[in-house]
């Protein structure tokens, strides 16, 4: 079975700060992971996914995550928030298959 | 290309009516997912077909739930009668393969359903 668990519910940052927005993970098997962002009224968009390959993981929108398999983390960054990126974020776990496990998000504000 | 389509966007109806949500998914696209997602959690799976078949419905409430894939394109989800807890998005989504490893799912916009 695959799980995994956001950090913060909520994370506020200033625009031009770090954006850090954390995920463990608990599988079983070895994982795909992966995170999307949600804005407002709108439907679940895949920023990157790990699938085994690469550990350092580049995606959308500036974007990227590093999978540490000694931590069982895949935490989010992106140097610069900009007002555009807050959203939602949902991390993500499949064993391979095509069942996404999702964890609870985590609301991102971003202030000026 | 035409992304995932769901109709209607938004439903409030009473405890004990009936509700349906179309799910009109990329051309293509083999297998399609419905998932629920109540306010402050992630989406959860309900039930995955593969063209007109059933994969996965485990978390499916059967007794109230049901979901058909018309012709291995579009997909219905029903609720009868519906409960105050059936309150959430109802999202759909649709990925190309057919494989079992893992193949990149689309979502749609969404359903909001509101049952008073």
């Amino acid at each position: 079975a695959q799980s995994v668990t956001q950090l913060g519910s909520h994370v506020s940052v200033s625009e031009g700060a770090l954006v850090l927005l954390r995920c463990n993970y608990s599988s079983s098997v070895p994982p795909y992971l992966f995170w999307y962002v949600q804005y407002p009224n709108q439907g679940l968009q895949l920023l990157l996914k790990y699938t085994s390959a690469a550990t350092l993981v580049k995606g959308i929108n500036g974007f990227e995550a590093e999978f540490k398999k000694s931590e069982t983390s895949f935490h989010l960054t992106k140097p610069s928030a900009h007002m555009s990126d807050a959203a939602e974020y949902f991390c993500a776990v499949t064993g391979g298959g095509n069942k996404l496990t999702f964890g609870t998000g985590t609301q991102l504000k971003v202030e000026l | 290309e035409a992304g995932v389509a769901q109709s209607p966007r938004y439903k409030i109806i009473e405890k004990r009516q009936s509700v349906a949500f179309w799910c009109n998914p990329i051309s293509g696209h083999a297998t399609l997912y419905w998932y629920q997602q109540i306010l402050g959690q992630g989406p959860k799976l309900l039930i995955q077909f593969q063209n007109n078949g059933v994969v996965d419905d485990s978390q499916l409430p059967k007794d109230r739930f049901s979901a058909e894939r018309l012709k291995g394109v579009d997909s219905t989800l029903k609720i009868q009668p519906a409960k105050l807890e059936d309150s959430a998005v109802y999202l759909c989504a649709s990925s190309p393969g057919t494989s079992h490893l893992y193949n990149e799912q689309f979502f749609g916009p969404g359903t909001r359903l509101t049952v008073l």
